[in-house]
């Protein structure tokens, strides 16, 4: 019954190896959101999709490239991972993009590059 | 960019106290949020205001929406251990304008210890 579920909980991978985030939520919402936090609790959100479609980019590496294979899924693919990828990586989602809609968050996902 | 700052950083108060906390930008939002992130959880919407001057209250905290549109503040009363948390404004312009997409601003916490 969690609303917006992501796997795997941690990651602990090696400098230079690919590794992906999947998200899912089962609130019927339109827009789904990547965000990172780092070590000192942060918050940046990365990506934005609203019904499948990228709205945000936020400047972030195109070693990071979101999918969302239909509305209720965003995954998130990280090519050669490096030490300052390192955070917390959180999954949102809302009704739509429109201003002062509740962001339901995932528990996160820890990925640590050794 | 627009960014936010929160204050205090941290705070370490004895159960039962009063909290206050703020968070202040030098642009305008037309819709102020409060999320309580507990540890190893995602953020929790607490309270959200889309009105300058708005106060609305959700159990014992209570938020206002600043009059300038550039500043909000939260209140707890008689805290309890279970308040410990971070607790992040944050800010969108996009209430107004649906026209176009405006992003959520995170501010960078308060820090919240309760001690017993």
């Amino acid at each position: 019954d969690t609303a917006v579920s992501q796997t795997p909980k941690y990651l602990v991978t090696q400098m230079g190896n690919d590794k992906s985030i999947k998200c899912e939520q089962n609130l019927g919402h339109d827009t789904m959101y990547w965000y990172k936090q780092d070590s000192k609790k942060f918050l940046k959100i990365m990506f934005s999709y609203n019904n499948k479609e990228l709205i945000i980019n936020e400047t972030v590496p195109n070693r990071f490239s979101p999918k969302s294979p239909d509305k209720a899924h965003l995954n998130l693919h990280i090519n050669s991972l490096e030490l300052g990828d390192s955070a917390v990586y959180f999954c949102a989602s809302s009704q739509d993009l429109w201003g002062g809609d509740e962001q339901f968050f995932g528990p996160g996902t820890r990925l640590t590059v050794l | 960019g627009q960014q936010l700052n929160q204050s205090p950083q941290s705070m370490f108060i004895q159960e039962g106290e009063d909290v206050s906390m703020n968070c202040t930008s030098s642009s305008i939002f037309n819709t102020w949020l409060w999320y309580k992130q507990e540890p190893g959880e995602g953020p929790v919407l607490l309270i959200a205001l889309y009105k300058a001057g708005e106060l609305t209250s959700n159990g014992r905290l209570t938020a206002q929406f600043g009059i300038t549109r550039k500043d909000s503040f939260l209140n707890i009363s008689a805290s309890i251990p279970s308040d410990v948390g971070i607790y992040f404004c944050a800010g969108q312009l996009g209430q107004l304008m649906k026209t176009s997409y405006d992003k959520v601003i995170f501010g960078p916490g308060t820090s919240l210890s309760v001690i017993p």
